[in-house]
């Protein structure tokens, strides 16, 4: 089965702080996601990732960034954390460029004060 | 501009009953369709999907169904069980740079009632 982790279920953080979410895929996947989700507004994809060090912008990438040094970790950043973005942060993966099937962690849920 | 929308936030179905839970997109250009379930404090699973090139697809209790012309996919589940109680995300994918983007709808929350 693949196994998508994230490093922490609920994370605590102060207006400013940088905040780093990790997500590490253990199956070999070449393409990993991040989502938000947020009630009434399902999943909305900040970033994604096709490659090593490849990254695209998603639907909502604004006061966001990634990073993807290697195959199977993939990490965002809140350069400068604000209230706004309290939400719960999903990781996925998914195998290839072709794959529409995407595996989910079980979430990241930030609050930011 | 929401490209894909679930209406019904939430819906509550007797055990034993058919569950039908509804999506409408606005973008031609998907060529696939996926259901997801979330359970509480878990990552959404994969439950179906349906290529656009077809109109229906089964899978032991759930059945998707697509009306291109619509544009509008159903999720039936039948019969309901306690353990299908979650929320269950719609999603539209679309080819773009690298990967196979998914836009999900907002959820739809079903209760199953005993």
């Amino acid at each position: 089965d693949v196994k998508v982790t994230q490093s922490s279920r609920y994370l605590v953080k102060r207006t400013g702080e940088k905040v780093f979410l990790e997500c590490v895929q253990d199956m070999d996947h070449e393409n990993m996601f991040w989502y938000r989700q947020d009630p009434g507004l399902g999943l909305r994809l900040i970033y994604f990732s096709y490659d090593v060090k490849m990254k695209e912008k998603g639907d909502i990438p604004e006061g966001y960034s990634v990073s993807r040094e290697k195959k199977e970790r993939f990490s965002l950043i809140l350069e400068s954390a604000s209230t706004n973005q309290t939400s719960m942060y999903l990781c996925a993966s998914s195998l290839w460029v072709t794959t529409t099937e995407q595996f989910f962690g079980p979430g990241t849920r930030l609050t930011v004060l | 501009d929401q490209q894909v929308k679930q209406n019904s936030p939430s819906l509550s179905v007797q055990e034993g009953r058919i569950s039908i839970l509804n999506c409408d997109y606005t973008n031609s250009m998907f060529d696939y369709f996926l259901w997801y379930k979330k359970y509480p404090a878990e990552g959404p699973t994969f439950l179906i999907s349906i290529s656009s090139i077809k109109d229906k697809n089964e899978d032991g209790r759930f059945t998707v169904f697509l009306n291109k012309s619509a544009k509008h996919l159903s999720l039936h589940i039948v019969p309901s069980q306690p353990g299908d109680s979650a929320v269950y995300f719609c999603a539209a994918s679309e080819r773009v740079t690298g990967a196979q983007k998914l836009v999900f709808g907002q959820g739809t929350r079903l209760t199953i009632n005993p």
